[in-house]
Parts: C-alpha cells; sequence; structure tokens
C-alpha cells in the first residue's frame, strides 16, 4: 500500500482565495509529481520534482506554483483561485530504483466559485 | 513526440472478458503500463511489462505488447463488478523528463 497522502480530500472555495494543496510521501522518494485531472478523466503533469529544491513545469501551463523544501513534502499553491482551476488534484511520487511505478496519492477534488 | 491514446469507454456483461487497447508513438519506450482508478481515489499500479516481453499473465489480467504496431492490450478474465472503473495506460521514455505519458483513460463499466 503506498503512503502518499493529500489533504484535503475536498475543498470548496471563492473566487480570488488562496489556497495549498498538501502532499506528503513517507517512502522517502525523491521525485515527485502534481496532475490534474480534467472531468473526462485526462491527466495532465504540471509540476515534478527531482528532490530538495528541484521544481519544474510540466506540460500543461499552471498557475499554481510548488516548492520541495523537504523530501517528504511537496505542496501546491494557488494564489488567487478561479473558476477555470476547478478539477482534481493528483499527487505522485516514484523511486528512480524501480521500475519507476509511481505511487498517487488519493487527490484533492477542488472547486472554485 | 510522445502520445497514448486509448478508447474512452468499454463496456462488458459480468462473467464476460473484457479487453482494453492502448497505442503509443514512442518506440523507444521502455516499460509499459496499466493503471487502475476507482471513483474518488487516485491511481494504482495493476500490472507493468517490459518492452522486450510480449505477454505478461498475473492472475486474471493478461498484458500482450506488439512492439512493431506499438499496442498494448489488458485483458481481464472473468470481469467482475469490482472491476468497473477507469484503466489507464502509460509509458516510460527514457528520455522524457516526465519519465510516464499517460493516455486519456478508459472508462470500464460491468453490468450485472
Amino acid at each position: 500500500e503506498a503512503d502518499i497522502y493529500q489533504t484535503p480530500r475536498y475543498l470548496v472555495i471563492g473566487t480570488g482565495k488562496k489556497i495549498t494543496l498538501e502532499c506528503s510521501q513517507t517512502m522517502g522518494h525523491d521525485k515527485m509529481y502534481w496532475y490534474q485531472q480534467d472531468p473526462g478523466m485526462e491527466l495532465h503533469l504540471i509540476h515534478y520534482s527531482y528532490g530538495v529544491n528541484s521544481t519544474e513545469k510540466g506540460d500543461l501551463s499552471s498557475e499554481s506554483t510548488v516548492s520541495r523544501i523537504r523530501t517528504e513534502h511537496f505542496p501546491l499553491t494557488l494564489e488567487s483561485a478561479r473558476p477555470s482551476h476547478t478539477s482534481q488534484y493528483l499527487c505522485a511520487s516514484s523511486d528512480p530504483g524501480s521500475y519507476n511505478e509511481q505511487f498517487f496519492g488519493p487527490g484533492t477534488r477542488l472547486t472554485v466559485l | 513526440g510522445e502520445d497514448v491514446e486509448q478508447s474512452l469507454f468499454l463496456s462488458v456483461r459480468e462473467g464476460d472478458s473484457s479487453v482494453i487497447n492502448c497505442t503509443y508513438t514512442d518506440s523507444s519506450s521502455t516499460y509499459l503500463y496499466w493503471y487502475k482508478q476507482e471513483p474518488g481515489a487516485g491511481l494504482q499500479l495493476l500490472t507493468y511489462i517490459f518492452s522486450n516481453m510480449d505477454m505478461k499473465q498475473d492472475q486474471r489480467l493478461t498484458v500482450l505488447l506488439n512492439k512493431k504496431d506499438k499496442h498494448l492490450s489488458l485483458r481481464i478474465a472473468d470481469t467482475q463488478t469490482g472491476d468497473s472503473a477507469i484503466y489507464f495506460c502509460a509509458e516510460r521514455s527514457p528520455g522524457s523528463a516526465r519519465q510516464l505519458t499517460f493516455g486519456s483513460g478508459t472508462q470500464l463499466t460491468v453490468l450485472p
């Protein structure tokens, strides 16, 4: 069973609010990822990190930002949420020494009113 | 560039076999994966296959890989209602910073 956690699981907020989605893993993985999942199911990589102090933007442009100050923690922040940010956000981590299985958290479903 | 495609929906009767298909474009893919996503949850790795293999079987799951046609399939034998979920195909490309490219997912519905 994967030890990767996301909080909150569900969040409903108003436009303009600043929010932080939390992601933590206890597996000691260096690589971590954030995906945005469309209502139509497709996954889009928005951020990834290869280790502490390493962050890169993914394929899908996102107004969110991430930080990686500790190996186990990879939070995602939206400075000013908008309705277009309504989506499911999935965090994942992987071990480069394995067959690169990505372990996923349960996701945060964000609704911006 | 890399691209992974799947059909969006599949319905089967309980007890029948399900076959979910996937095509990919990157011939240098080293591993190919099948993930399962149940409602309200994250993705869970079901199985994977290394690119030098043609077939892999794991209990009710059979993965077939046709490298020439860049075609991957997942067969679920004796499909149960608990198998209803979204199934994602993914590939790993050695030169990609993203490392995994996911398909759009196939929604499998198992009818009683």
